[in-house]
């Protein structure tokens, strides 16, 4: 299976700044159809997982531009710029490569 | 709009088996795969499995071979995942879930 490692576990924002989340998989992300399949999730208290970002740089539909994606192969990144308070939560990134599909463990963000 | 709409909580003993539901509306059914994910409280993502309406195709993750049962109704717009001989390790929330959108959830508690 596909490890995902995402880090940090945890981190604090102010509201308005900028932060940084990492995820790396233990076999690189790109399919046998040259497309690589990385998401990232955000799970707000309570709620269900929400799709940010796919194929690791596109924003779903209705998603702020102050969510972005980058990487390639096994190294990505998501970044959330001018942070507000609706942005709290779980941050998890996911790979869609291979069966069996496998997710990160996950990154809390919280608000100062 | 699209909407995923699952079956209510339920509790169950151990031993039995449960079977969930995932009504979908607002698009074509048979045009999107159908994935069921289990979360723990306080824990992360797994997937279990996915189901093609379509074809009536099926993948699971091995680790819920055996476990999990996925099926599809296309005239009721609705996926079913049945999991049997429960144990209090099912006792989670499961999600059903395709592109771009997610269940609420139907939480499962098994205990006698």
């Amino acid at each position: 299976d596909v490890v995902m490692t995402q880090t940090p576990v945890s981190l604090s924002v102010s509201l308005g700044g900028q932060v940084s989340i990492s995820c790396r998989s233990s076999q690189s992300l790109v399919h046998n159809n040259g497309n690589t399949y990385l998401s990232w999730y955000l799970q707000k208290p309570g709620q269900s997982p929400q799709l940010l970002i796919y194929k690791v740089s596109n924003r779903f539909s209705g998603i702020s531009d102050r969510f972005s994606g980058s990487g390639s192969g096994t190294d990505f990144t998501l970044k959330i710029s001018r942070v507000e308070p609706d942005d709290l939560g779980v941050y998890y990134c996911g790979q869609g490569t291979q069966y069996p599909l496998t997710f990160g463990s996950g990154t809390k963000l919280e608000i100062k | 709009q699209v909407q995923l709409q699952q079956s209510g909580a339920e509790l169950v003993k151990p031993g039995s088996s449960v079977k969930l539901s995932c009504k979908a509306s607002g698009y074509t059914f048979t045009d999107y795969a159908m994935k069921w994910v289990k979360q723990r409280t306080g824990q992360g993502l797994e997937w279990i499995g996915v189901i093609d309406p379509e074809i009536d195709a099926t993948a699971y993750n091995e680790k819920f071979k055996g476990k999990a049962t996925l099926t599809a109704d296309t005239s009721s717009n609705t996926a079913y995942m049945e999991l049997s001989r429960l144990t209090s390790e099912d006792s989670a929330v499961y999600y059903c879930t395709r592109y771009g959108f997610w269940g609420p959830g139907t939480m499962v508690t098994v205990s006698s």
